[in-house]
């Protein structure tokens, strides 16, 4: 049961260039959230996608790009990236409760990205 | 001010004692609540869900204060495993369930 994957785990990028976080899950989740975590800050949503093709901006989406063409892909882009967006990022899924609001969410592993 | 606040710590804490912790959250229509655990450089694993009468999951209890906005985990007969920092979660009752994150408390249990 692989579950939700990420990838890469880590990466290390120059300022200005594109990068692309993948976000892969097994569950066929509705839901899948991109949050970014650093120190004394808590994670904080960057995007967030409760479908295919359907996706809203989180607290902090500035400088991101997101897309989900299926519904178990969700990739992040950084369309230029900053030294500011060197940070821990998590992406999760959840599936639809009763009320069709998402229920526990479940994240992957993490990518660690540097931009130098 | 930040939306759920929690008291960073480490809290150090004996193998065997008991540990208690808060949160506030300061939208008061929040709908739900949660605790999640994050071990070191891993990703956040939910813990347990705070449902308004309290609950209990083995050595976990945690309440839930509507009238002064804030959450507590209280962890009792503490395993060297529970070292980890929890993630305080409100849920502010959005369709979609945003959730609110704290930045963590964290918890030490020491030999």
């Amino acid at each position: 049961d692989a579950g939700i994957t990420q990838s890469p785990r880590y990466k290390i990028t120059e300022t200005g260039r594109q990068v692309t976080l993948m976000c892969h899950q097994t569950w066929s989740h509705s839901y899948m959230f991109w949050y970014r975590q650093d120190l004394g800050h808590g994670l904080r949503l960057i995007y967030y996608s409760a479908a295919a093709d359907i996706t809203d901006k989180g607290e902090v989406p500035d400088g991101y790009v997101v897309s989900r063409s299926k519904t178990e892909n969700f990739p992040l882009t950084l369309e230029s990236a900053t030294r500011s967006q060197t940070s821990v990022y998590f992406c999760a899924s959840s599936e639809s409760g009763s009320g069709g609001a998402p229920e526990t969410q479940y994240f992957g592993p993490g990518t660690r990205l540097l931009v130098l | 001010r930040k939306e759920v606040e929690q008291d960073p710590g480490p809290f150090n804490v004996p193998e065997g004692a008991t540990v208690a912790f808060n949160c506030t959250y300061s939208n008061s229509a929040s709908q739900s609540f949660f605790w999640y655990r994050q071990d070191c450089r891993k990703e956040p694993k939910l813990l347990m869900s705070v449902y308004s009468s309290g609950n209990e999951d083995g050595r976990f209890t945690a309440q839930l204060n509507r009238a002064s906005q804030y959450i507590s985990l209280l962890i009792r007969d503490s395993k060297l495993s529970d070292s980890a920092t929890y993630l305080c979660v409100v849920n502010i009752g959005d369709s979609w369930g945003k959730l609110q994150f704290g930045a963590g408390t964290q918890v030490v249990v020491t030999p």
